[in-house]
């Protein structure tokens, strides 16, 4: 079974659209991440949320809404899509456990390409 | 957290070990060093962390040297699996959020 899923794994959509990108863990962890990859392959969180709090906002324009309806699930929705939205966009997870925050498990990318 | 510098990137010969260095000197006491890789078009993977002391696992060895400034990952008998961009990360280990934060880390390619 795969430990951290997303869906789709690609998306290809036109600017000004409205997308969403679904990411689900079944490790029994508490947190979850969202990270982007641009082209030049640079790595950078986006949000995280722990127990379905938000714990991690970075400079991230208000277009992009991450949701976690539970523990296992946290969702990326991004209106009215740019071109410079393309990137390759990363979910994980990990767990706290007695204050310790534990490596992160990531799924395998939705490749998001708005034309 | 404390900013990694790692070379771009290094070849190994398959069967060889891989030693793989990172420069950490600005690292605190409380900072972990942590390393990930991320094979071609996959999500990082996590490899090993350690704070002081040298630490191995099934994947890696970890080299912290006496002052912490640097480390160097080992990966013992390098196979073509192990082609990636390996990623040296230092983190406090009970900072709020967990932010990873990566840097350009080093693309290895393991020859035959």
């Amino acid at each position: 079974d795969t430990a951290v899923s997303q869906t789709p794994k690609y998306l290809v959509t036109q600017m000004g659209n409205d997308k969403s990108i679904k990411c689900e863990q079944n490790l029994g962890h508490d947190t979850m991440y969202w990270y982007k990859q641009d082209s030049k392959k640079f790595l950078k969180i986006m949000f995280s949320y722990n127990n379905k709090e938000l714990i991690i906002n970075e400079t991230v324009p208000n277009r992009f809404s991450p949701k976690s309806p539970d523990k296992a699930h946290l969702n990326l929705h991004i209106n009215s899509l740019e071109l410079g939205d393309s990137a390759v966009y990363f979910c994980a997870s990990s767990q706290v456990r007695a204050g310790v925050w534990h490596e992160q498990f990531f799924g395998p990318g939705t490749r998001l390409t708005v034309l | 957290d404390a900013k990694t510098t790692q070379p771009p990137s290094m070849d190994c010969a398959e069967g060889r070990a891989a030693n793989l260095p990172c420069n950490h000197s600005t690292i605190s006491g409380n900072e972990y060093v942590y390393w990930y890789r991320q094979i071609h078009s996959q999500g990082p993977q996590y490899i090993i962390h350690g704070l002081k002391n040298n630490e191995t696992n099934e994947m890696a060895s970890l080299i912290i040297t006496e002052d912490r400034k640097s480390s160097t990952l080992i990966l013992p008998h390098a196979t073509l699996r192990d082609t990636a961009v390996y990623y040296c990360i230092v983190r406090y280990l009970k900072a709020a959020g967990n932010k990873l934060t990566f840097g350009g880390g080093t693309r290895v390619l393991v020859k035959p």
